[in-house]
């Protein structure tokens, strides 16, 4: 069964930095496509970020490149997302997902989410 | 960046009810487009993907269409368990981008 679990959301100060980690089980992780999906309270999905299985492709939206940078250790079957300069519209759930083979946009599973709420 | 229109926001639909919902992309996206359900607290749900193919162990109730750069997410007869919240992805160029969402509700 596949399964991923996010971890590291916390309560911020405007400016501060987080390290959102994801693990993956019952797959091979190091084969897979990964990404990053964020939605604030009340409000939609945005799509944040994206990696190609090895890590040497990468991709983010608009709203946080510079800012966010997206890895992986596939030693450890684990999935980052390194946020710095957070601000208070970064304050969401952030969903990591696993990507089909065909697409980083048909996320077929996704983890439960952990929430990152920037505040003073 | 494409822009996806998604209508209508929200709709007031009974059970066994046909729904249908729309996205259209601001530019050739090449049916390069996914469909997703999202429960209140729940992670979304991948429904369809390439416009038309049905995810596995999704019901055949769920159906995708496109014309062009206009998408249609159809639920031919609406089940309790389909009260959620819709959204299309254009997966066809970075940044990717989700319409904004249609929030099916209970008439």
């Amino acid at each position: 069964e596949v399964q991923l679990l996010e971890s590291g959301g916390d309560l911020v100060q405007p400016g501060g930095s987080l390290r959102l980690s994801c693990a993956g089980s019952g797959f091979i992780f190091s084969s897979s496509d990964m990404g990053w999906v964020r939605q604030a309270p009340g409000k939609g999905l945005e799509w944040v970020s994206a990696v190609s299985a090895g890590g040497g492709a990468k991709y983010y939206a608009d709203s946080v490149k510079g800012r966010f940078a997206i890895s992986r250790d596939n030693s450890k079957n684990t999935l980052y997302l390194q946020i710095h300069g957070l601000r208070a519209d970064d304050t969401a759930v952030y969903y990591c997902a696993k990507t089909s083979r065909d697409s980083y946009g048909y996320m077929q599973y996704w983890g439960q989410g952990t929430l990152v709420t920037v505040s003073s | 960046d494409i822009q996806m229109t998604q209508s209508p926001s929200s709709l007031s639909a009974s059970v066994g009810d046909r729904v249908t919902i729309t996205c259209r992309a601001s530019q050739d996206i090449s049916n390069s487009l996914a469909w997703y359900q999202q429960k209140p607290g729940k992670a979304p749900n991948l429904l369809i993907y390439g416009a038309s193919n049905l995810q596995s162990g999704v019901p055949s109730r769920f159906s995708g269409s496109a014309s062009g750069t206009d998408f249609t997410l159809t639920i031919s007869s609406l089940h309790p368990e389909d009260f959620a919240t819709y959204y299309c992805l254009q997966a066809h160029s970075f940044p990717l981008t989700f319409g904004g969402g249609t929030k099916v509700e209970i008439k």
